[in-house]
């Protein structure tokens, strides 16, 4: 079974440019998570999508931060305009659904804004 | 406010001797508790997970104890090996209606051969 892909890697850009991520979630995983890890820190939830519906946004800044999961599956992430402290790991995770204690991660985006 | 906290940010232990890994939490209506592992540049993986209605949950060398009386739990690793030298994060999961996981800072784990 393939895991959660993500792409890019890694993204070096300027502040107050615009980087979008993406995520291909577990085959049949209906929720999608997008989780960002500042170093030394854990993981912290940004946006929940059910199928191709948000569920919980409460933490994403929705001023330079977007996220669109149009068709239930792959997802992006958008960061318009990004800060300097946006640098970090962007890391998406999936579980068969929102019941489901166990989320799978992806690989993660590493990005850092100069 | 951090409701999920690991104390330790590293634990050095020899091969072959038990590794402990604390993990302390403040909200009583946590329901799940998971342990992932993290290799550097890799994402977290699942190891092992324990219902807030159990106390032990064991998956080969891996075992977690909850002590929900002192909102602690403990990841046991025997014997450990140098391949179980990672970061090691505690997650709770928050009950219905909002199903959030809320990590802990981690705990970077050597296995000294």
């Amino acid at each position: 079974e393939a895991g959660v892909a993500q792409s890019p890697r890694y993204k070096i850009i300027e502040k107050r440019q615009s980087v979008a991520f993406w995520c291909n979630p577990i085959s049949g995983h209906a929720t999608l998570y997008w989780y960002q890890q500042i170093l030394g820190q854990g993981p912290k939830l940004l946006i929940q999508f059910q199928n191709n519906g948000v569920v919980d946004d409460s933490q994403l800044p929705k001023d330079r931060f977007s996220a669109e999961r149009l068709k239930g599956v792959d997802s992006t992430l958008k960061i318009q305009p990004a800060k300097l402290e946006d640098s970090a790991v962007y890391l998406c995770a999936s579980s068969l659904n929102r019941a489901q204690e166990t989320q799978y991660f992806g690989p993660g985006t590493r990005l850092l804004v100069l | 406010d951090q409701q999920v906290k690991q104390n330790s940010p590293s634990l050095s232990v020899q091969e072959g001797r038990i590794s402990i890994l604390n993990c302390d939490y403040t909200n009583s209506m946590f329901d799940y508790f998971l342990w992932y592992k993290k290799y550097p540049a890799e994402g977290p993986t699942f190891l092992i997970s324990i219902s807030s209605i159990k106390d032990k949950n064991e998956d080969g060398r891996f075992t977690v104890f909850l002590n929900k009386s002192a909102k602690h739990l403990s990841l046991h690793i025997v014997p450990s090996q140098p391949g179980d030298s990672a970061v090691y994060f505690c997650a709770a999961r928050s009950g219905a209606g909002s199903y959030q996981l809320t990590f802990g800072k981690g705990t970077k784990l050597s296995v000294i051969p």
